[in-house]
């Protein structure tokens, strides 16, 4: 398996389910990011881990939980959701160093639909 | 980070070169121009970035002005698979986190 894989790529839940959603990237990358892309709006980022460690958080809801166990692979977990949480999740990955950062590469997302 | 204006929109000829406008007046010396493109429903993909030279790889040529205000991605022959969502993003080189800002990006749709 090659670049950034996400899954599931759909998921259904309603509001009290907890699920989580699953990143990993296979480039050796060292940062890994969280977008939500709402319906016919930006992508917004979520959050950022580097080097396993949270760097930014932008001013998520709580009921959207980040884990990072290692490197290559991110986590999203999800608990008492909303509708207006419905978006395409996707998952980034890139090289940071201190020469600044490389270019982001994308999975091909989670289509999350809360009922 | 400095913000960017795209027109919402632009068609361009199957076969013909599709050129996308990109401002950023209020960059700093030491920010890139990032450019990548979201085809529907998909993962954003990289194209290509610069800083103040013009670049060119094998999906596209970056022409950056000289005073740095505003560029153009060049797509030199057109295919109906480039009909995407282009993002024309500015992030700092010096960047820890590399977290990128997207606006609403040019939806550029390519007719036969």
């Amino acid at each position: 398996e090659t670049g950034v894989t996400q899954t599931p790529r759909h998921l259904v839940m309603g509001m009290t389910n907890k699920k989580s959603l699953k990143c990993e990237q296979h480039l050796g990358h060292n940062a890994m990011y969280w977008y939500k892309q709402s319906a016919k709006k930006p992508l917004e980022l979520m959050f950022v881990y580097n080097f396993k460690e949270q760097t930014e958080n932008n001013s998520v809801p709580s009921r959207f939980s980040p884990e990072c166990p290692n490197s290559s692979h991110l986590f999203l977990h999800l608990h008492t959701l909303q509708p207006e949480d419905s978006a395409l999740y996707l998952c980034a990955s890139s090289q940071v160093g201190s020469g600044g950062a490389r270019e982001q590469f994308f999975g091909p997302g989670t289509r999350l639909t809360v009922l | 980070d400095a913000k960017t204006t795209q027109p919402p929109s632009m068609d361009c000829a199957e076969g013909r070169a599709a050129n996308l406008p990109c401002n950023h007046s209020t960059i700093s010396g030491n920010e890139y121009v990032y450019w990548y493109r979201q085809i529907h429903s998909q993962g954003p993909q990289y194209i290509i970035h610069g800083l103040k030279n013009n670049e060119t790889n094998e999906m596209a040529s970056l022409i950056i002005t000289e005073d740095r205000k505003s560029s153009t991605l060049i797509l030199p022959h057109a295919t109906l698979r480039d009909t995407a969502v282009y993002y024309c993003i500015v992030v700092l080189a010096s960047s820890n986190t590399g977290k990128l800002i997207f606006g609403q990006g040019t939806t550029l749709q390519v007719k036969p």
